[in-house]
């Protein structure tokens, strides 16, 4: 299947400093890659949708000034938590959607995750 | 309404034993549906996609019906490796192109011993 790696696993940082989270598709070029963040015992919360060469799509109420995302490449997305305070402390999951043309629906195949948990 | 509504469990059930899962989903344009397995402080698994026929991969029976908006889960001879929150996912008919899923909380399912 597809791997996506994400890093780093975990970091925890000071209130104030910014964080750039990096997601990767290792076997395939994925066109759009999604950030998301998890609470505990909640479910997975889209924040936003990026495509490459172009800006993020954010959901409502994710402020794009706060999480900044750069899709720079086919196999590269990052998400940078800027000025994070302790309520940014979650566990933030990318995944990777193969293009339609090969899967059969829009299978999206997740990164390890990465905690963060800011002091 | 939930998007995608779950019962949340726990499940805790023996091995060996089968057991199923239900989610319902409140968007009837909704055309994927999905699977995924998530295990604790890991990222979700897809574990199937659910096709309007059904579909079976060795333990694991997936069902979709449309009319009542259900999706359901079979797992037969369960394994202590099923212990896992199940998660049901839909994609979001609003957005065209590469579409968005929509996460169901989960549901909890523990294998005893």
């Amino acid at each position: 299947g597809a791997v996506v790696s994400q890093h780093p696993s975990w970091v925890i940082c000071k209130s104030g400093t910014s964080v750039k989270i990096e997601c990767r598709s290792l076997d395939f070029q994925a066109t759009t890659m999604f950030w998301y963040r998890q609470f505990p015992k909640q479910s997975l919360m889209l924040m936003a949708t990026s495509n490459e060469g172009s800006k993020a799509t954010y959901e409502q109420g994710v402020e794009k000034d706060k999480f900044l995302i750069n899709h720079a490449s086919l196999t590269l997305s990052t998400l940078t938590v800027t000025s994070a305070h302790p309520e940014d402390s979650s566990f933030y999951i990318c995944s990777a959607s193969l293009a339609p043309f090969l899967a059969a629906t829009y299978e999206q195949y997740f990164g390890p995750g990465t905690r963060l948990t800011v002091t | 309404r939930k998007e995608v509504e779950q019962d949340p469990g726990p499940f805790n059930v023996p091995e060996g034993a089968t057991v199923a899962f239900n989610c319902t989903y409140s968007n009837s344009a909704s055309q994927s549906f999905f699977w995924y397995r998530q295990d604790c402080r890991k990222e979700p698994k897809l574990l199937m996609s659910v096709y309007s026929s059904g579909n079976e991969d060795g333990r694991f029976t997936a069902q979709l019906n449309r009319a009542s908006q259900y999706i359901s889960l079979l797992i037969r001879d369960s394994k202590l490796s099923d212990s896992a929150t199940y998660l049901c996912v839909v994609n979001d008919p609003r957005y065209g192109g590469n579409e968005k899923l929509t996460f169901g909380t989960g549901t909890r399912l523990t294998i005893i011993p």
